[in-house]
């Protein structure tokens, strides 16, 4: 156990749909990372939150955001989805100025 | 994008022997990292080598990096049952206040008794 939680583990929708997916870092970490996970793409680094803030951007695309509230929590925000969008989404964490990142179970969502 | 790309994308062995797995990469990084996953969970990290150092030692693991040839090794040793899973490399590269990682393809590793 990494100590990184996310909900929820499943989720099942219909295309057009809007989804939120949430994680909670390991005590202490400032750092959230969210990453998606499909089989024609691999693992793809989306988006990095700092202490609240916005500090680094992958392929998200713009239909999906994020944010990183006050009590460090991330959600991840999904919006018109599309089936191709059907994938596990990962949220990891960090301690600052550390390099290792602690992956959360991920939550698999499967647009139908 | 991908940053990395594994060799071999799958490999087979038997219990007790020692597994290989290669990583290359494009770009400049800050470090790499192995990471295991276990069908379908999450990713554990296994080992982290920084961009100055060739070498590094975890248990039954061994790392090398080479970033004059933008490749990294994992050698797993005296492989078990338990180490069937998908390794991935991830190359690393600092951003503000943490590191922002890009995933191999990865390698499919099955250890038969």
């Amino acid at each position: 156990d990494s100590g990184v939680t996310q909900t929820p583990k499943h989720l099942i929708t219909a295309t057009g749909q809007r989804v939120t997916l949430r994680c909670s870092p390991r005590s202490g970490d400032l750092s959230v990372y969210w990453y998606q996970q499909s089989l024609d793409q691999g693992l793809q680094f989306l988006i990095q939150y700092y202490n609240g803030e916005e500090r680094a951007k992958g392929n998200i695309l713009e239909r999906f955001s994020a944010q990183q509230f006050p009590d460090l929590h991330s959600e991840l925000n999904l919006s018109s989805l599309e089936l191709g969008d059907s994938a596990l989404y990962f949220c990891a964490s960090s301690p600052p100025s550390r390099e290792t990142q602690y992956f959360g179970p991920g939550t698999r969502l499967l647009v139908l | 994008s991908q940053q990395g790309e594994e060799d071999p994308q799958a490999l087979s062995i038997q219990e007790g022997e020692n597994a290989t797995m290669n990583c290359s990469y494009k770009t400049s990084i800050n470090n790499l990292q192995w990471y295991r996953q276990n069908s379908g969970r999450g990713l554990v990290h296994l080992i982290l080598i920084r961009s100055n150092e060739r070498e590094k030692h975890s248990g039954r693991l061994r790392v090398t990096l080479d970033t004059s040839k933008k490749s990294s090794s994992l050698l797993i040793t005296a492989s078990r049952a338990a180490d069937t899973a998908s390794y991935f490399c991830a190359t690393g590269l600092l951003t503000g206040g943490g590191n922002k990682l890009t995933f191999g393809t990865g390698t499919q590793l099955k250890v038969e008794l």
